[in-house]
């Protein structure tokens, strides 16, 4: 079972920020928030991946409160091209299996 | 270069038959897992190998069975093909480590049975 909690679905327009919250209660001490991204026939991609408070790539923010409960992914001026699956992950150290829940299909409209 | 690659990517065949899937990767990772994506779009692990010994290995039927001859490749072979084995398989790979280290996914291999 996935250990983490998100929207089904969001709906956007380009350009706009979108902001995608994912609940963890019982995220383990040592476990990491990890986002991947699906689009239609292809493979899960990563996307960006954090312990605590913010990290930014040149993709997505991810927001960590200090209680890591929860946390979100920020996707800056979304365009047509990032309508695709986001997972929200709970993960282990390297080599374990990645539990995936069903994700939050995003739709990004012109 | 393709970091990881299955083929073949479409797979049609009967129920009953024996059908193979193969992943290989160039990343020079020493963990591969096999992933099953149903239609309702649920993935699911199926299968972990690490340094060509399996780790995981979830409730699959006895049917499906993986084998590594080496760190780069993890085949998937599948006996008896059943209707309920049409999905999308995907092979990952990652490094091993205490930190969580992405996996990389191969395209997919979209498994019908008729």
């Amino acid at each position: 079972l996935a250990k983490t909690t998100q929207p089904i679905s969001m709906d956007s327009y380009e350009g706009q920020e979108v902001n995608i919250t994912c609940s963890h209660n019982n995220i383990a001490t040592n476990d990491y928030i990890t986002w991947y991204q699906q689009f239609p026939s292809q493979g899960p991609r990563f996307i960006i991946q954090g312990y605590k408070t913010k990290v930014t790539n040149e993709v997505a923010s991810l927001f960590i409160p200090a209680d890591r409960k929860s946390s979100t992914l920020s996707l800056p001026r979304v365009s047509l091209s990032d309508t695709a699956v986001y997972y929200c992950l709970d993960q282990g150290q390297a080599g374990t299996a990645l539990i995936f829940g069903k994700g939050t299909t995003l739709s990004v409209s012109s | 270069d393709t970091a990881v690659s299955q083929t073949p990517k479409y797979l049609v065949t009967q129920m009953g038959n024996d059908k193979s899937i193969k992943c290989e990767q160039n990343l020079g990772h020493d963990t591969m897992y096999w992933y099953k994506q149903d239609s309702k779009k649920f993935l699911k692990i199926m299968f972990s190998y690490n340094n060509k010994e399996l780790i995981i290995n979830e409730t699959v039927p006895n049917r499906f069975s993986p084998k590594s001859p080496d760190k780069a490749h993890l085949n998937l072979h599948i006996n008896s093909l059943e209707l309920g084995d049409s999905a999308v398989y995907f092979c990952a790979s990652s490094r091993t480590g205490t930190e969580p280290y992405e996996q990389y996914f191969g395209p997919g291999t979209r498994l019908t049975v008729t």
